[in-house]
């Protein structure tokens, strides 16, 4: 059965810095890729997808992800965080052909200092 | 020792049937929720529990009603299956910092 695994569970950053939160998982085939963030209190928000096509892949708020197909990766990154982006961030694949359901991983904490 | 667990994994069924989706989380979250994925893969909030009660209703047909007979149990009823109910449904959990535990998902098939 594939896995994700999200290696960072919490990482704490001062505001300006730069972003880069990991995912890898373990699957050989075709997969779509997920970032979903759900900032405190509030419900699972879509972040960016890949389904296909260029690799790096822009979302909303400044966020964007590269799908690494040989390194099995899909690292999320934004260049300067705000406050406001303090949350926890999910990983999630799903296997093209495959069982419909996503696989999350466990979630990265972010922490964003003043 | 699976922290949210819902069963079953897969359920095919005909048009017009009733079922039912467990779920239950061994974590001590006083928070449970359900989700449907869609047909592009994105996540939707159906339900949440807080306690036993009901504190989150999206706009769901009432064939949905989820049952909480506890805290650590949120189980999803459907009633009068239409096709368009297909999808995967997830199960999840929150405690106080209200980080999501999800379960594994529910594949329904409506033949």
């Amino acid at each position: 059965a594939q896995s994700v695994s999200q290696h960072n569970h919490h990482v704490i950053l001062s505001e300006a810095a730069s972003l880069e939160l990991g995912c890898n998982y373990s699957y050989g085939g075709t997969v779509n890729l997920f970032w979903y963030v759900q900032y405190p209190g509030q419900h699972l928000q879509l972040l960016l997808k890949y389904f296909s096509g260029d690799p790096l892949v822009k979302g909303i708020k400044g966020f964007e992800a590269e799908f690494i197909k040989s390194k099995f990766s899909f690292n999320l990154r934004k260049p300067s965080v705000q406050w406001s982006d303090t949350a926890e961030y999910f990983c999630a694949v799903n296997i093209v052909g495959g069982a419909d359901g996503l696989t999350f991983g466990k979630g990265t904490h972010l922490i964003i200092q003043p | 020792d699976t922290a949210v667990s819902q069963t079953p994994k897969y359920l095919v069924t005909q048009m017009g049937n009733d079922k039912s989706i467990k779920c239950e989380q061994n974590l001590g979250h006083d928070t449970m929720y359900w989700y449907k994925q869609d047909s592009k893969k994105f996540l939707k909030i159906m339900f949440s529990y807080n306690n036993k009660e009901l504190i989150i209703n999206e706009t769901v047909p009432n064939r949905f009603s989820p049952k909480s007979p506890d805290k650590a149990h949120l189980n999803l009823h459907i009633n009068s299956l239409e096709l368009g109910d297909s999808a995967v449904y997830f199960c999840a959990s929150s405690g106080q910092g209200r980080k999501l535990f999800f379960g594994s998902g529910t594949q329904l098939s409506v033949l």
